[in-house]
């Protein structure tokens, strides 16, 4: 079955600065990866998705790469902000039908004023 | 209505008590979902519900069962749990259900209800 793996487990950044997370992935038949954001108390939030016939997305601050060759992909956060604290989850699965979602093990973002 | 809703958000149990959880959603989506995740950790899917008909068990203990009476709603209930059941249990909500070639869309998340046994 489907393994994915996620680093850093922690991350700590000053505010206006760059986050990187990475995840491998070890199905080579997934194809859609989105990225969740989870805060305290809170069920995960979406917060973008990538689809393997596309190898870059962007939505404001926040852009994912994928390299299907390698089977991994990142997460990009530019400008970080205070509210940007949170735990971020990658996941993998098969795009089509019902979401049978592998999670990473998290990150846990701290970002200081 | 972009929301999956689950009740109660808290809850304890003793160890021979029987409880439910309950989810909703009204965005007309054919696939429910409970996960459950531990403090720290990633959520790990339990069940998936595919036009109200059980598609996946990951191997859950009989002590939990889930329930899908109609589209909207999903139920899991309880019964005998042991303290190292105690989680944050998810429930989500996708559009297409199994057999579908389209792409698949967005899973929403609830909040979860956060459950202890005593």
């Amino acid at each position: 079955g489907e393994n994915v793996e996620q680093h850093p487990s922690t991350l700590s950044v000053q505010e206006g600065d760059s986050a990187v997370i990475k995840c491998t992935y070890s199905d080579s038949a997934s194809n859609y990866f989105p990225w969740y954001k989870q805060e305290l108390g809170k069920g995960p939030q979406l917060i973008i998705d990538i689809r393997s016939n596309v190898g870059e997305k962007k939505d404001q601050r926040i852009a994912v790469t994928l390299n299907k060759t390698a089977k991994h992909f990142s997460l990009h956060i530019t400008e970080t902000q205070p509210e940007d604290s949170a735990v971020y989850f990658c996941a993998a699965s098969r795009a089509t039908g019902f979401q049978k979602l592998v999670f990473g093990t998290g990150t846990r973002l701290l970002v200081s004023p | 209505d972009t929301e999956v809703t689950q009740t109660p958000k808290h809850l304890v149990m003793g160890m021979t008590n029987k409880k439910s959880l309950k989810c909703e959603q009204h965005m007309g989506h054919r696939a429910m979902y409970w996960y459950k995740q531990k403090a720290k950790k990633p959520p790990e899917l339990m069940f998936v519900y595919s036009y109200e008909k059980l598609s996946i068990n990951e191997s859950v203990p009989s002590r939990f069962s889930p329930e899908c009476p109609n589209s909207s709603l999903l139920n899991l209930h309880l019964h005998a749990l042991q303290p190292e059941d105690s989680a944050l249990y998810l429930c989500a909500s996708s559009l297409y259900g199994q057999g579908n070639s389209r792409e698949n869309t967005e899973a929403f998340f609830g909040q979860g209800t956060r459950l202890t046994v005593v």
